[in-house]
């Protein structure tokens, strides 16, 4: 069964302390890629589409990239407002709407 | 630009009661809709979709069904609430198969 797994399921860091996030996947095509980010009581937020390995997208202090079984949003220099749960999401080949989503990163800034 | 609203932004409702959830998409014309619901621990999940008006295509069979009787309404109902129904329901939108916007979500609590 295709099946989407976020690693860590929690993350704790120190303001400035860059780490990645992880996003793996079993798929038989994938047609997409998706990063969200989710704030307590809100919907998620756009980040990035990723379509073919090897791709990389920026935005701040996040750049996610994507290889042919996984993808990593990486935080460079975190602020306490990256605090957020992260959400990775694919699509799949044949499937022109359903995006199948992980569970999400929850991760912490402390200052 | 475009905007996505719904509401209620929380519910209680008692077990057996009725439901109307609303969501309507602004600033773009023939988008496709999105229902999700977010469970405690648990990833986004697919409810229904749907790509014109009075085209309802259902991912999982329930308590619920969804409606579109205007290009940028649509609508998530139950005759009969139960208890596994309580979450929180995100409306999401899109242009063709790009990546999807979501609203800021209704709280649901079936008591």
């Amino acid at each position: 069964e295709d099946q989407v797994t976020q690693s860590p399921e929690a993350l704790r860091l120190q303001e400035g302390e860059s780490s990645s996030l992880n996003c793996s996947y079993t798929v038989s095509g994938l047609r997409g890629l998706f990063w969200y980010r989710q704030d307590p009581g809100k919907g998620p937020e756009f980040l990035f589409t990723l379509y073919s390995a090897g791709e990389e997208k920026e935005k701040e202090r996040l750049k996610a990239t994507l290889t042919k079984k996984e993808s990593f949003l990486h935080i460079t220099a975190p602020k306490p407002e990256d605090s957020a749960t992260y959400l990775c999401a694919v699509k799949l080949r044949g499937s022109n709407y359903k995006l199948t989503f992980g569970k999400g990163t929850l991760l912490t800034v402390n200052p | 630009s475009q905007t996505i609203h719904q509401w209620p932004a929380t519910l209680v409702q008692p077990v057996g009661s009725p439901l109307s959830l609303e969501c309507t998409v602004e600033g773009t014309s023939n988008p496709n809709l999105y229902w999700y619901r977010q469970a405690a621990g648990r990833g986004l999940q697919l409810l229904f979709y749907s790509v014109g008006i009075g085209q309802i295509s259902s991912e999982v069979p329930q308590n619920l069904s969804a409606s579109r009787p205007q290009d940028r309404q649509f609508i998530l109902s139950s005759k009969k609430l139960l208890l596994s129904d309580s979450g929180f329901y995100l409306c999401a939108w899109n242009s063709g198969t790009s990546e999807q916007f979501f609203g800021p979500g209704t709280r649901l609590t079936v008591l």
